[in-house]
């Protein structure tokens, strides 16, 4: 398994703000990903966080609006930027350690945006 | 790409009930799992179960690649197991993300 730390656990923003969650593993892990849960829905993958390049997005998230960095295998941090009250979700950060394995998740983070 | 549905949507049993969940798949996958989000939010990793049978503890969850479907199972359930479960795939020669289905709202009373 793996030990993962995310935070903050939640927060209150207002509009035209950014927020950055921070996702800490206890070991180096070869794909991390952030999923965003919005209210009462399933998961959706936002992004693939590559370690020495640039993060792949999925259809629908843009860079602009979701920069992520990961600077090391072991530590990725997503940031929403101008957020507006559509944005208001929990955000997770999940490991694997690449090919047909588990994949785990941090605690999220309950993000409201006013 | 994969759709994934899960069944029920919603289901709440009294303590001690027996219960099957079922999650239908509409492509060949060669990664399965089931994960279990508390009422919390902290979603757990279940099983890793891309055919075949599982039991850990009083869960225990099959599937049957070939007719593309896996159901887990939940005997003797307690309050502590209400939450949302979900089943997420990864398609064969696909991409390597995992795809969610909506979920089954499980609620136990006592």
């Amino acid at each position: 398994s793996a030990v993962i730390s995310q935070k903050p656990s939640r927060d209150i923003c207002q509009r035209g703000t950014s927020l950055t969650i921070q996702c800490q593993v206890d070991s180096q892990v070869t794909m991390m990903f952030w999923y965003r849960q919005q209210p009462g829905q399933s998961l959706t993958l936002i992004a693939t966080a590559n370690q020495g390049s640039e993060a792949t997005y999925e259809s629908g998230f843009v860079i602009d609006k979701f920069p992520i960095s990961r600077p090391n295998l072991t530590f990725s941090t997503l940031t929403v930027s101008n957020m507006s009250p559509e944005d208001s979700s929990i955000y997770l950060c999940s490991v694997g350690r690449g090919g047909n394995e588990k994949l785990f998740f941090g605690s999220g983070t309950q993000l409201s945006v006013l | 790409g994969i759709q994934v549905e899960q069944s029920p949507p919603d289901l709440i049993l009294q303590e001690g009930a027996n219960s099957t969940l079922r999650c239908n798949f509409s492509d060949s996958v060669n990664n399965l799992q089931w994960f279990h989000q508390n009422p919390w939010g902290q979603l757990i990793n279940l099983f890793y179960i891309p055919s075949g049978t599982k039991q850990n503890g009083r869960l225990s969850a099959t599937t049957v690649a070939t007719e593309r479907y896996s159901l887990l199972y939940i005997s003797s359930s307690q309050t502590t197991d209400s939450g949302v479960y979900f089943c997420a795939v990864v398609t064969q020669g696909g991409s390597e993300k995992l795809v969610f289905g909506k979920g089954t709202k499980l609620t136990v009373n006592p």
